[in-house]
């Protein structure tokens, strides 16, 4: 069982906006903003989208957001695209000193 | 740009060592501001983080298999390995090297990552 729940799956029509929730504790998503979020495509290895929150990498589109609120992170995805459809998943550091991550969330673009 | 390839067995029997390296090209693994990690997925389940080894060889382990993990270092080939020891099925999983930033906890840059099974 994964330390951070996500749902397990999502979708959205091309060109809407969907939302991936990360839930955790005090202990890891609400004592650190240290969030990350992940995008995997089958068969790929794991691309960083989103880091520390709300931060993108360079190279990574505007579409995509992170945020937090309390003991739950967020990414929102504008603008939904086709290759949007992957499986995303969290991280967050925690207080024992590990990097947790949540169990996943396949995004399904209809 | 820096890629990562992991290598090693696919298979493995109960009660033996699982041996990974993970070869870093297009960059140095002496690099001051990375850290060098293993992450696994077991079939049909979430990340989990194995830990990490810096430049140095200093390294931090996750506490849930600390007793059984082993991650090093050679410079001078680029390379950061993983050894797990005393495997069980419940180890079945793809495993991922990574590379981490010094300054906040993320991996920039993953392997393909390599199935690993753990059958007699």
């Amino acid at each position: 069982q994964s330390a951070l729940t996500q749902p397990a799956s999502v979708s959205g029509s091309p060109g809407q906006s969907i939302t991936i929730s990360c839930t955790g504790t005090s202990s890891d998503v609400g004592g650190y903003n240290y969030v990350s979020w992940y995008q995997k495509h089958p068969g790929k290895a794991p691309k960083l989208m989103i880091y520390d929150v709300s931060y993108r990498p360079s190279g990574v589109s505007n579409r995509f957001s992170g945020s937090k609120s309390g003991n739950t992170a967020s990414l929102t995805i504008s603008g939904l695209q086709t290759e949007d459809e992957a499986d995303y998943y969290c991280s967050s550091y925690s207080s024992s000193s590990t990097l947790d991550f949540g169990g996943g969330t396949k995004l399904t673009v209809l | 740009q820096v890629q990562l390839q992991e290598s090693g067995p696919g298979l493995v029997k109960p009660s033996q060592t699982l041996s990974l390296t993970c070869t870093v090209s297009g960059g140095s693994i002496s690099s001051g501001d990375s850290y060098w990690s293993w992450i696994r997925q077991p079939p049909g389940k979430g990340l989990e983080w194995f830990g990490y080894v810096y430049y140095s060889g200093s390294t931090y382990y996750n506490p849930s298999l600390k007793s059984r993990i082993t991650i090093s270092v050679d410079t001078s080939k680029n390379q950061f390995s993983l050894k797990l020891s005393s495997v069980t099925a419940a180890d079945t999983a793809v495993y991922y090297c990574a590379r981490g930033i010094v300054d906040t906890p993320r991996f920039d840059y993953w392997g393909q990552g390599t199935l690993v099974a753990v059958s007699s």
